[in-house]
This record gives structure tokens, C-alpha cells and sequence, in this order.
């Protein structure tokens, strides 16, 4: 099991660009999160899923688009780039309903706009 | 709307020497969580808390939780260099879809 992939790792964008960071899961997970963490702000949630074909807004999600086709890939989109966004963007999965919701974090992907 | 305080953000240790993290929530939750997160890496689920009175013990590391306090403490016994990293807590909102708010974190350096 490769648990939760992101791509990219890293990506340099210039203000004005779009780009789309991609999530994948394995586990069979209904639920899907982006999150994205600053220095000294923790983490804040920007779009969740609960399944194939939903999303919600989350806390912060102003600038960004979701969207979940497929069970196990959650898409996280930029369509104009600011600077405010650079930032370090996970994805999370979690089970529903059971005794715990622990989600499970991907590796990240670091974005720095220019 | 929930918020989640933890204290201190900054923490340096002495090896062997003992400490508490502590978090504070703002309303009720079902689930309050732990991480641990290394330097440019991903979160690492540590302790999953789900009811007043928890607690879970891995090494060196135990969390408590008090829902009546709205408290959940993360104690380091006898510290070791392997320990430092960036402990997050982390409260599940009732009713959410299991949709978490994140304390700030606390950066723990144990030092030899």
C-alpha cells in the first residue's frame, strides 16, 4: 500500500498561473481533505470530500476548486495564483463512521508563488 | 466556532528532563487527535482520544484528555533527541464528517 500520494513534490508558479495538485489513496477511503499549513498557523482546511462526487468548503477556501471524480484521487486547483498561496499543501484521508477518524496525511507539496 | 489553543509553541528541553504540552478547545468534541510532524515531512498520527478520562501511553509519550476541562495534555517523559519534532493537536468537530481544527503546534528541540 502506498497510503496517500501527492504530485508534485514542489512547483514554482508565476501570479496569474493555474495549476492542478493531484491526491490518490489506496486505503478505500471515503473521505478526503486539503489542507494547507503556513508557519505559526498549524493546519487549515480548505475543501473536504465525504465521497465520489462531493465536495464542501472548509475553513479557508477562497481561490481554490475541488473536485472528486473518483474515489481514490481528490483534486485540489488553483485557476490564478497569488502570492498569498504560497504554502505547503497535504492531503488527507480518512474512514467513515468507525471508533476513530484518524486521517492519514500525504507527503505534501510545496508551491512558491512568484 | 471551535478553536483550539496549544501552549507553549516553543519548547526546549534538556534530555531526560520531563514536560506537558497542553490543548485547550473552545465547544464540545467528539475526538481530540495528536500528530507528530518532522522537519519537511508529512503528520504522523500519534494518539486518537475518544472520550473523557483517555489515556494513551506509546514510549516515552501520554495523552490525557478531559472533556469537562476541554483539556488534553501530551507529557514527555525522560526526553530524548529522537523526540524533537512539532506535536500538533487536533479536535474533531461533532457532527463534522470527522473535519478537524488544528492547534498551532508546538516545536519541541530536546537538546543533549
Amino acid at each position: 500500500n502506498a497510503g496517500v500520494t501527492q504530485t508534485p513534490k514542489f512547483r514554482v508558479l508565476k501570479t496569474g498561473q493555474s495549476m492542478t495538485l493531484l491526491c490518490a489513496q489506496d486505503m478505500n477511503h471515503e473521505y478526503m481533505y486539503w489542507y494547507r499549513q503556513d508557519p505559526g498557523m498549524g493546519l487549515r482546511l480548505i475543501h473536504y470530500s465525504v465521497g465520489e462526487g462531493t465536495t464542501a468548503k472548509g475553513e479557508v477556501p477562497d481561490g481554490y476548486n475541488v473536485s472528486r471524480l473518483k474515489k481514490q484521487n481528490f483534486l485540489l486547483g488553483l485557476e490564478s495564483a497569488a502570492p498569498s498561496q504560497t504554502s505547503v499543501y497535504f492531503c488527507a484521508s480518512s474512514y467513515a463512521g468507525g471508533p476513530s477518524g484518524t486521517q492519514y496525511f500525504g507527503p505534501g507539496t510545496r508551491l512558491l508563488v512568484l | 466556532e471551535l478553536k483550539v489553543e496549544q501552549n507553549p509553541l516553543f519548547l526546549s528541553m534538556q534530555e531526560g528532563k520531563n514536560y506537558t504540552i497542553y490543548c485547550n478547545y473552545s465547544t464540545t468534541s467528539d475526538r481530540l487527535y495528536w500528530y507528530r510532524q518532522d522537519p519537511g515531512k508529512s503528520l504522523e498520527s500519534l494518539f486518537v482520544l475518544l472520550s473523557n478520562g483517555a489515556v494513551k501511553q506509546e514510549g516515552r509519550l501520554m495523552a490525557s484528555l478531559d472533556t469537562k476541562a476541554r483539556l488534553s495534555t501530551l507529557h514527555i517523559t525522560a526526553a530524548v533527541h529522537d523526540l524533537s519534532a512539532t506535536y500538533f493537536c487536533a479536535v474533531e468537530i461533532r457532527g463534522s464528517n470527522y473535519k478537524l481544527t488544528f492547534g498551532k503546534g508546538t516545536l519541541l528541540t530536546v537538546n543533549p
